[in-house]
């Protein structure tokens, strides 16, 4: 099993639906998640950190986190083309839980 | 504030030539990452340093990567000599702090550095 599990996609939505990117982590003490947005030949931008179970709201992002599932998921409202890129999900590798364990990412595509 | 500083940002080598990356964390931040990104995957941490200092490099082949970060701010990693398979982009990310508290602390990419052996 990887350590870190996303579905590569493409995900495909209209403009204005809610897209539901999901991950799956195998590392049960793992505290700290992270998403990651990668336009198309561009680097990795953090868009959100959670580290509590439950729902993080930043904007038009919610990232949600189930530890016992051991599910992360990110949630963005009323999505517009511009969130088409691929979403990484990353979570600490124990016991060096500076060492991000990185998905192999979703990509989002939004259509007009 | 100034983001991660990489250069250069393309490179197409040879193989067995050497090669060099250059990067600058965002001020203040005490640890910096390099990551290896090849297409259709996630990044792969190669190296990390605390302040001048490497915590983790288990995944850097040794035999041919090397990495420092002199003085605790700027760090180059360099591929001596480079084989097909190290066509990939190098990224290097920063952090604060590493793991305190329970808490790892957010990284955040340079552009990146697009490296192509033919």
């Amino acid at each position: 099993q990887k350590e870190v599990e996303q579905n590569s996609g493409p995900l495909s939505v209209p403009e204005g639906a809610i897209a539901s990117l999901n991950c799956t982590y195998s590392d049960r003490v793992s505290q700290s998640f992270f998403w990651y947005r990668q336009y198309s030949g561009k680097s990795p931008e953090l868009i959100m950190s959670i580290y509590s179970n439950g729902d993080k709201e930043d904007g038009r992002f919610t990232a949600q986190l189930n530890k016992a599932s051991q599910y992360v998921s990110l949630l963005i409202r009323d999505s517009q083309p511009s969130d088409s890129a691929t979403y990484l999900c990353a979570v600490p590798h124990y016991p060096n839980t500076d060492k991000l364990i990185f998905g192999t990412g979703t990509r989002l595509q939004v259509f007009p | 504030e100034a983001g991660v500083a990489q250069s250069p940002r393309y490179k197409i080598i040879e193989k067995r030539q050497s090669v060099a990356f250059w990067c600058n964390p965002i001020s203040g931040h005490a640890t910096l990452y390099w990551y290896q990104q090849i297409l259709g995957q996630g990044p792969k941490l190669l190296i990390q340093f605390q302040n001048n200092g490497v915590v983790d490099d288990s995944q850097l082949p040794k035999d041919r990567f090397s990495a420092e970060r002199l003085k605790g701010v700027d760090s180059t990693l360099k591929i001596q000599p480079a084989k097909l398979e190290d066509s990939a982009v190098y990224l290097c990310a920063s952090s604060l702090v590493g793991f305190s508290a329970g808490h790892t602390y957010e990284q955040y990419f340079g552009p990146g550095t697009r490296l192509t052996v033919t």
